[in-house]
């Protein structure tokens, strides 16, 4: 078992629907989760920090954590051709200060 | 957040040299830097944790003779890919260890091409 899990995608929606991304870990001492936006040929950046259970809004972005069940989302408001890209999710366990990420969900956004 | 600057952007080298890839934490006096190591179509493996004023930990697998890190102060972390080969060829990214809870920043990346 993946010690993060993603669907790899497409995920392809059209322009101004909302995007669901999904993210299951495996390590209930996990304490930080992050999703980065990835363009081809370029780092990670950072969308959204979550570090306790419920939810968490920044602008078009939601993130939303649920420990008991090991999950955490992201939610793409109004969804753009820019927001195409492939979205990775990020865990920080306990005790580590680097981050193991997910193999990441490609979101393709149609005009 | 922490600015991190990572250079060289590319680079193509020849199959049996060596390349070295600096990363530098400009804003942050950082004490750990992370190594990554990034696969076309896959996710970022973490290759190893440099240490300011002390020997880097590597991940199992790396190869630490291969992958020499150099963490000299607390604004850069270097890497060398000694006697690169094809099969080293990659994008490299190194990102700064801030306390925790709090979000960690990548540079640039470094796309390695070994011919």
């Amino acid at each position: 078992q993946k010690e993060v899990e993603q669907n790899s995608g497409p995920l392809s929606v059209p322009e101004g629907a909302i995007a669901s991304l999904n993210c299951t870990y495996s390590d209930r001492g996990s304490q930080s989760f992050f999703w980065y936006r990835q363009y081809s040929g370029k780092s990670p950046e950072l969308i959204m920090s979550i570090y306790s259970n419920g939810d968490k809004e920044d602008g078009r972005f939601t993130a939303q954590l649920n420990k008991a069940s090991q999950y955490v989302s992201l939610l793409i408001r109004d969804s753009q051709p820019s927001d195409s890209a492939t979205y990775l999710c990020a865990v920080r366990r306990e005790g580590r200060r680097a981050l193991t990420f997910g193999s990441g969900t490609r979101l393709q956004v149609q005009p | 957040g922490a600015v991190v600057s990572q250079h060289p952007s590319w680079v193509i080298c020849k199959s049996g040299t060596s390349v070295k890839i600096e990363c530098r934490s400009l804003d942050f006096q950082a004490t750990t830097m992370f190594w990554y190591r990034q696969f076309p179509k896959q996710s970022l493996m973490l290759m190893a944790t440099s240490n300011e004023g002390s020997k880097a930990t590597y991940e199992q697998g790396v190869e630490k003779d291969k992958f020499l890190i150099n963490h000299a102060s607390l604004t850069l972390s270097t890497l060398t890919v000694t006697s690169a080969h094809p099969e080293d060829s990659s994008f490299y990214i190194c990102s700064v260890g801030i306390p925790l809870n709090t979000e960690a920043f990548f540079g640039q990346g470094t796309r390695l091409t070994v011919v």
